[in-house]
Formats: C-alpha cells, sequence, structure tokens
C-alpha cells in the first residue's frame, strides 16, 4: 500500500513545546502533503513538499521530507492550544488518480 | 474564500432509506472526490470524478454510487443505507493532475443510519 503511516498516534504537550509528528510510506512518490483535521470538521491543507525538496518551511511548520528512508516529519513548534487537532500526512504521484492518507496522529497541546 | 461547501453537517437516515450527501465547490476544480473517515482506519476513497459526468471507483465503492451533472457539484448517493454506511463523509476538489496538488476539503458530514 502506499499509504503513509502517522507516528506517534497521539501526542500530549505543554502550551510552548514544540511537537514533532512522523509519517512514513512505502513506495515511490512525487510529493508529501500534510493536514490539519479539527475535532468533527474536514482537513486543512498545510504544506506540500515535493520528492526533490529536503526541508519546507511555513510560519510555525517545518515539514522534512527523506526520500531515501521514505519519511517525512512535521515540526510545529511553540505550540499553541489552538494546534490540538489530528494530523495526517498524505502521499502523492504524478498520474495517480488520488492521495493516499494516513490514520493520522492526535495532538493536544495543553494550556 | 475558496470553498467545498457539503450540504449537510449532520444527518440522521433510516436503515432502506435512499440518501443523498451533496458537495459544492467553487474554484473550478475539475477533480473531486467522496471520502468516509472512520475511527482507526483513515480516509478511505469512495469515488471520485476527474471530469463533468465521468466518475472512476474508489477503494470502497460497494453500496455508493456518484453524481457528476455539472462541474461544481459532486453527489454522493446510498442507495439503500444500511448502518455500516454510519460514518463522517467527507468531499474534497482538487485542480489538474489529482496526485500532484493539495486538496480542498468540504466540512464533513456525520451520517447516522439508524
Amino acid at each position: 500500500s502506499q499509504q503513509g503511516e502517522e507516528d506517534p498516534q497521539a501526542l500530549s504537550i505543554q502550551e510552548g513545546e514544540n511537537a514533532t509528528m512522523n509519517c512514513s510510506y512505502k513506495t515511490s512518490i512525487n510529493n508529501l502533503q500534510w493536514y490539519r483535521q479539527n475535532s468533527g470538521r474536514g482537513l486543512v491543507h498545510l504544506i506540500l513538499i515535493r520528492s526533490n525538496e529536503r526541508e519546507k518551511h511555513s510560519g510555525r511548520l517545518r515539514v522534512t521530507l527523506d526520500t531515501s528512508k521514505k519519511s517525512s516529519s512535521l515540526l510545529i513548534t511553540a505550540s499553541r492550544a489552538a494546534d490540538t487537532a489530528s494530523y495526517f500526512c498524505a502521499t502523492g504521484k504524478t498520474g495517480a488518480n488520488n492521495l493516499f492518507f494516513g490514520t493520522g496522529t492526535r495532538l493536544t497541546v495543553i494550556p | 474564500d475558496v470553498k467545498v461547501t457539503q450540504s449537510s453537517r449532520y444527518l440522521v437516515k433510516r436503515t432502506g432509506e435512499k440518501v443523498f450527501l451533496e458537495c459544492v465547490q467553487d474554484m473550478d476544480h475539475e477533480n473531486m472526490f467522496w471520502y468516509r473517515q472512520d475511527p482507526g482506519l483513515g480516509l478511505r476513497l469512495i469515488y471520485f470524478s476527474y471530469d463533468v459526468k465521468m466518475k472512476e471507483k474508489g477503494d470502497i465503492p460497494e453500496g455508493y454510487s456518484v453524481s457528476r451533472e455539472k462541474k461544481e457539484r459532486f453527489s454522493l448517493i446510498l442507495e439503500s443505507a444500511s448502518t455500516n454506511q454510519t460514518s463522517m463523509y467527507l468531499c474534497a476538489s482538487s485542480s489538474g493532475d489529482r496526485g500532484n496538488y493539495g486538496y480542498t476539503f468540504g466540512s464533513g458530514t456525520r451520517l447516522t443510519v439508524v
């Protein structure tokens, strides 16, 4: 399966700390994306990193991609209570019918 | 602000009913998708469409059908609702190459079949 797998399944941290989530996948990809889902809502696209990129930043988000290890990490710096959500990675491939989503990491940021 | 709008946030239907879930996007996207999301199973693709009147089966199409008569609208139909179709349903859209761009999701419809 091309589906990504996030690790850990759940993470609880104090406000102000950094949160790191990991994603592993099995097949070759063209890009990897991270999404956030607040409880009971739809997913929101956060960032896309292409297979020829190693690192990408967007505000307090930092994403790395290691295609040799077939893994990616999402770092949220200086976390806030509003960052409490589930985070999903999704892998994409040119010509593929769709993205493949993992099962997510549930992040809880304690105020 | 660009949007994908799902017509209902919550629905309760009876077993055997025909159920319509509507999704509308205002971004002129070619591609539209229907996923269901269940605890521990992540997002599973039901159907997708890459053009008007075109549809393709995803991973779990059984018990569902879709309709795309206009570019902006993609409907999911449960022909005869069953309790195992109780789930969160998510609609999404994207432009261009389906595997190479981000998706915009609707807010989801939580369907309960009793």
